[in-house]
């Protein structure tokens, strides 16, 4: 199957360093992105790791490890607003064009 | 440019009845994804849409249908609604079906089944 596992909640506190990890338990994936949800909101794309390695952005890094099958997000300098619910999402080519595969969510809470 | 738009937001119906969401992607995308969001089974593709044309498809029953018009908004049904079928009915548009392709969410569509 595919299959996408995060761990399910994560808290940690105001200016901290937190890694949500990801690991995946198919092949042909593309790349992997991250997407964040704020409770009754819409996800909102994060960042895409199209090879291996780490990609910065901001507050924000993602790593790839394709031949270990395995990602992480890592958020920098913790902010109360960073209290969201944290997904991982697989490209995979699905034939005539390519879809995402959604990991199970890591809520994070961030304290005060 | 205005983001993804979902009518309607919020959506009471009861068990065997049918229900058509919609979704307008942001202006000048012409891929359209649909997914299903629940607290026990998080977020789920259930079909792509790009140039009218369905491209892929989840693992989802027979009930469930969609569709795209030639200005790329599109609409999904559900005929014959279970309880299960409660749940967040999000779309996503990007530019286009490439794996690089940024997905920009709606809000979302909470249907509640009784």
């Amino acid at each position: 199957g595919q299959s996408l596992e995060q761990p399910s909640e994560v808290t940690a506190v105001e200016g901290a360093i937190v890694q949500i990890n990801c690991t995946y338990q198919t092949s042909g994936f593309y790349g992997l992105s991250w997407y964040q949800q704020h409770d009754g909101g819409a996800p909102t794309f994060l960042s895409y790791n199209a090879l291996d390695g780490l990609e910065e952005t901001g507050r924000f890094s993602s790593f790839l490890s394709r031949s270990d099958s395995y990602g992480y997000l890592l958020l920098q300098e913790l902010q109360m607003k960073d209290s969201a619910s944290y997904f991982c999402a697989g490209a995979k080519y699905g034939g005539a064009t390519n879809k995402l595969i959604f990991g199970t969510g890591t809520l994070l809470a961030v304290q005060p | 440019k205005a983001g993804v738009t979902q009518t309607p937001r919020y959506l009471i119906k009861t068990r065997g009845q049918q229900v058509t969401l919609s979704c307008s992607p942001i202006s000048g995308h012409r891929s359209v994804s649909w997914y299903q969001q629940t607290p026990g089974q998080g977020l789920q593709f259930l079909f792509e849409y790009f140039s009218e044309t369905q491209r892929n498809k989840g693992n989802f029953p027979g009930r469930f249908s969609g569709r795209q018009f030639s200005n790329s908004r599109s609409e999904m049904n559900v005929s014959t609604l279970e309880l299960g079928d409660s749940a967040l009915y999000l779309c996503a548009s990007s530019f286009g079906t490439g794996v690089q392709e940024t997905q920009y969410f709606g809000p979302g569509t909470r249907l509640l089944v009784l």
